[in-house]
């Protein structure tokens, strides 16, 4: 099984809302990434997780907040967006971070801010 | 140095003709190339993936080609089928990153 899900499918929310956004594997990875992929364009990486640590904060805004609970979960906590965040944000996960792990993404959450 | 280039950026290809999609990169640190395939709407999903001590390795209708000297490789898919139709990512990975190519956007006429 190499599935990661990953709710809500869709969010609509104002510049002034905070919300979080969820992913989750039960394959055991130990690695756990979220990406933002704007529409014909190829997925950005935002944070890396290994071992429930953040290895990897690629200089994004403070208004996106990670959070490793655990080694299956991820969230991603949301506040004060603008309208230019408005995307898919991509979960993916990967056995440990390093040589070829495979990463396998979720589904997305297809986010919109007004 | 970070980069991937991918061409092109669309491709047409009729039922049953071979779909070949080329990336470059330049930094030699690179150690894993995988190719994601997503559809509209989807999360990009794995479809083959070669490490650079390897030239070439084909599953089913995919085939990647891997030129290490050239730093170049490509995607073949052999009897492209309408439901190959996707955007198609080639990706380079360095200790945690991963590198996507800017995308092709394959469409096969039936």
């Amino acid at each position: 099984d190499t599935e990661v899900t990953q709710t809500p499918k869709h969010l609509v929310m104002g510049m002034t809302n905070k919300k979080s956004l969820k992913c989750e594997q039960h394959m055991g990875h130990r690695a756990m990434y979220w990406y933002k992929q704007k529409a014909k364009k190829p997925p950005e990486l935002m944070f890396v997780y290994s071992y429930e640590k953040l290895s990897i904060n690629e200089s994004v805004p403070s208004r996106f907040s990670p959070e490793c609970p655990n080694s299956s979960l991820l969230n991603l906590h949301l506040h004060a967006l603008q309208p230019e965040d408005s995307a898919l944000y991509l979960c993916a996960s990967s056995q440990v971070a390093g040589f070829t792990d495979t990463q396998y993404f979720g589904p997305g959450t297809r986010l919109t801010v007004l | 140095q970070q980069q991937v280039k991918q061409s092109p950026q669309s491709l047409i290809v009729q039922k049953g003709g071979i779909s070949i999609i080329n990336c470059a990169y330049e930094n030699t640190a690179f150690d894993y190339f995988p190719w994601y395939q997503q559809f509209p709407g989807k999360g990009p999903a794995l479809l083959i993936a070669i490490r650079p001590d390897v030239s070439e390795k084909k599953e089913g209708r995919f085939t990647i080609s891997f030129n290490k000297s050239a730093k170049q490789f490509s995607l073949h898919i052999m009897d492209s089928q309408p439901g190959d139709s996707a955007t198609y990512f080639c990706a380079a990975k360095r200790t945690q990153k991963l590198v996507f190519g800017q995308g092709t956007r394959l469409t096969i006429n039936p």
